[in-house]
């Protein structure tokens, strides 16, 4: 079956812009992740929803970033304003349960690689 | 903030020799796991330790767990070149959703 997806794979925004990027996971998981990767360092947790649930936002860096999953399906991450500090590379993973990462296994999707110039 | 901290930072050695990667983290945990992280596949969950275990095998890996010391290993044995990637430990976070992820171990397997 088909994995996570992520669109767009690649965004070059001007500093100031707003963006969207978009997580398909995979059908019928009940938890969506999205975390933020610096070049050269590890993934940074950023926000997780149970279903259409939002219940932990606390990575979230500032009001600028705001997460969706109305459906409990596709999940889309926007950034308001961007700035430079938000280059980076934004990946989502989904998993089929509900109990958290330390229980479900979770499926990274490419990740969508965002320059803000 | 990252809590688990890899070493090596970089690692180089020929294919069929055996490479060990080291992670250390701070506060008490529940688990740990490794990733590995290409471009090809980008991240993959490798292979999950509890506290009350200290080692567990999967294929070629093996990884080992010292609560103690607060620090994990990954061994994987007889290389080949598609384990050239960079490798990440991640501990249970502040909360049930989070993983908290050191910043990586690059390995490459030279032919």
């Amino acid at each position: 079956g088909a994995g996570v997806s992520q669109s767009p794979r690649y965004k070059v925004a001007k500093r100031g812009q707003d963006v969207a990027l978009r997580c398909d996971p995979i059908s019928g998981h009940v938890s969506l992740f999205w975390y933020q990767q610096a070049l050269g360092q590890g993934p940074e947790f950023l926000t997780y929803f149970q279903n259409e649930a939002q219940l932990d936002k606390s990575g979230l860096p500032s009001d600028r970033f705001f997460a969706e999953r109305p459906e409990g399906s596709v999940s889309t991450l926007k950034i308001q304003r961007t700035q430079q500090e938000d280059s980076a590379v934004y990946l989502c993973a989904s998993s089929q349960g509900g109990r958290g990462p330390s229980t479900d296994t979770q499926y990274f999707g490419p990740g969508t690689r965002l320059t803000v110039l | 903030s990252q809590q688990g901290e890899e070493d090596p930072q970089a690692l180089s050695i020929q294919e069929g020799e055996n490479a060990t990667m080291n992670c250390s983290y701070k506060t008490s945990i529940n688990n740990l796991q490794w990733y590995r992280q290409n471009s090809g596949r980008g991240l993959v969950h490798l292979i999950l330790i509890r506290s009350n275990e200290r080692e567990k095998h999967s294929g070629r890996l093996r990884v080992t767990l010292d609560t103690s010391k607060k620090s994990s290993s990954l061994l994987i044995t007889a290389s080949r070149a598609a384990d050239t990637a960079s490798y990440f430990c991640a501990t249970d976070g502040h909360s049930n959703y989070q993983l908290i992820w050191g910043a990586g171990t690059k390995l490459i397997i030279k032919p």
